[in-house]
């Protein structure tokens, strides 16, 4: 089975310029969630995706940050403008239907905004 | 609301020696629980996970963590410590009779383990 992919897996940016993430969750998995993992602390929820539709975007930046799931698969992170304090690891994960089941998590992309 | 506090940020073991990386949690409704460990550069990988069957729950690489209720707590052990142990574990909760069904990470323990 394959497991969930994220690209591009490094990215360096300035700040103000714009960049976007991709994710393709583990086929058949309904629940799609974004974390910011910034460097010594835990992962932090942006956003969760039942299917195509947003469940949880509480903790999202909405002015800069904007997420998409089209067609209730794979998934597009943007940030526009991005600041300085974005530098951290975005993961993406999946799992079945949500609840407490296992989350899946991809390698993640490592953004370093200078 | 729910929470993880890890009370250690560093634990540093001998190669062959017992591990505890300890873990409380706060929850309004009965929590799922999971530990989760991050290699230098690699993903996040589940440990294990308690979701309200046996309070002691046996994992991948030999590591178990028993569930707690009286005590908040969802300590990690592992009998003997082997150098590919080192990185950084996670205890996480989840509650899954709320509507938020996102995972909540505690700060990380970083696990240092010597020759």
């Amino acid at each position: 089975e394959a497991g969930v992919a994220q690209s591009p897996r490094y990215k360096i940016i300035e700040k103000r310029q714009s960049v976007a993430f991709w994710c393709n969750p583990i086929s058949g998995h309904a629940t799609l969630y974004w974390y910011q993992q910034i460097l010594g602390q835990g992962p932090k929820l942006l956003i969760q995706f039942q299917n195509n539709g947003v469940v949880d975007d509480s903790q999202l930046p909405k002015d800069r940050f904007s997420a998409e799931r089209l067609k209730g698969v794979d998934s597009t992170l943007k940030i526009q403008p991005a600041k300085l304090e974005d530098s951290a690891v975005y993961l993406c994960a999946s799992s079945l239907r949500g609840g407490g089941e296992t989350q899946y998590f991809g390698p993640g992309t490592r953004l370093l905004v200078l | 609301a729910q929470s993880v506090t890890q009370l250690d940020s560093h634990v540093s073991v001998s190669e062959g020696t017992p591990v505890l990386l300890r873990c409380n949690y706060s929850s309004s409704y009965s929590p799922s629980l999971f530990w989760y460990v991050q290699h230098p550069n690699k993903g996040l990988q589940l440990l294990l996970k308690y979701t309200s069957a046996a309070t002691l729950v046996k994992g991948i690489n030999g590591f178990e963590a028993e569930f707690k209720k009286s005590e908040t707590s969802f300590h990690l052990t592992k009998p003997s410590a082997h150098m590919s142990d080192a990185a950084e574990y996670f205890c996480v909760v989840t509650s899954p009779g709320t509507g938020r069904r996102a995972l909540t990470f505690g700060s990380g323990t970083r696990l240092q383990v010597q020759p």
